[in-house]
């Protein structure tokens, strides 16, 4: 079946240290997303790409880093200049930017700052 | 900022239906209206959307006022999976067309 997949679930991350969270979609879809949400808040959107080797910045992007190199990949780094990276990150695919497409949704990855 | 104004919570009975408000009073005439829900922990999930006239699909129904500026979402009959917190969200028309997220309304639904 065709989906999202994020990965890992659950990661745990040493303050100073850079992670890479990996987002990878089956379903063709040309644009992908990546949001942040913090407990008990709506979603915010961090970074989108809407075509390979193109990405621009969402309201959130300072302390993130991304790259599309791949029409199905598109995985996040969260650098150590993130001030507050714990987390649930969630990453989302459509098929293009028009206003009449829907989103498909990843399960998320819950990042900790131990 | 989100374009949508939505109660903090709600609840409803097993069984009965639920009707989810939203105010979009600065909707534009070329913006559509999303609905997503999430269950705790999961990623949003994909329930309707509309662009004037109402809908219907396997899930739920989607009232859209005709000067547009309100809808409402509909879960026929309730049940108690169907507790989640519901995104009413209008799909911005720039050039990226982002869904932009508020806090949503949290559903209960009562045994």
């Amino acid at each position: 079946d065709g989906g999202i997949t994020q990965s890992p679930k659950y990661l745990f991350r040493k303050e100073g240290q850079n992670v890479t969270l990996s987002c990878e979609q089956n379903l063709n879809h040309d644009a992908m997303y990546w949001y942040r949400q913090d407990p008990g808040q709506g979603l915010r959107l961090i970074y989108y790409s809407q075509i390979v080797n193109d990405f621009q910045k969402g309201d959130i992007a300072e302390g993130y880093s991304v790259s599309r190199e791949k029409k199905e990949s598109f995985p996040l780094t969260v650098t150590s200049a993130q001030k507050n990276p714990t987390a649930f990150y969630l990453c989302a695919s459509s098929p293009g930017t028009a206003a009449n497409y829907g989103y498909t949704f990843g399960s998320g990855t819950r990042l900790t700052v131990v | 900022d989100a374009k949508t104004t939505q109660p903090t919570s709600m609840d409803c009975a097993e069984g009965r239906a639920a009707n989810l408000p939203c105010n979009h009073s600065t909707i534009s005439g070329n913006e559509y209206v999303y609905w997503y829900r999430q269950i705790h922990s999961q990623g949003p999930q994909y329930i309707i959307h509309g662009l004037k006239n109402n809908e219907t699909n396997e899930m739920a129904s989607l009232i859209i006022t005709e000067d547009r500026k309100s809808s409402t979402l509909i879960l026929p009959h309730a049940t108690l999976r169907d507790t989640a917190v519901y995104y009413c969200i209008v799909r911005v028309a720039d050039s990226s067309y982002k869904l932009i997220f508020g806090s949503g309304t949290r559903l209960l639904v009562r045994p």
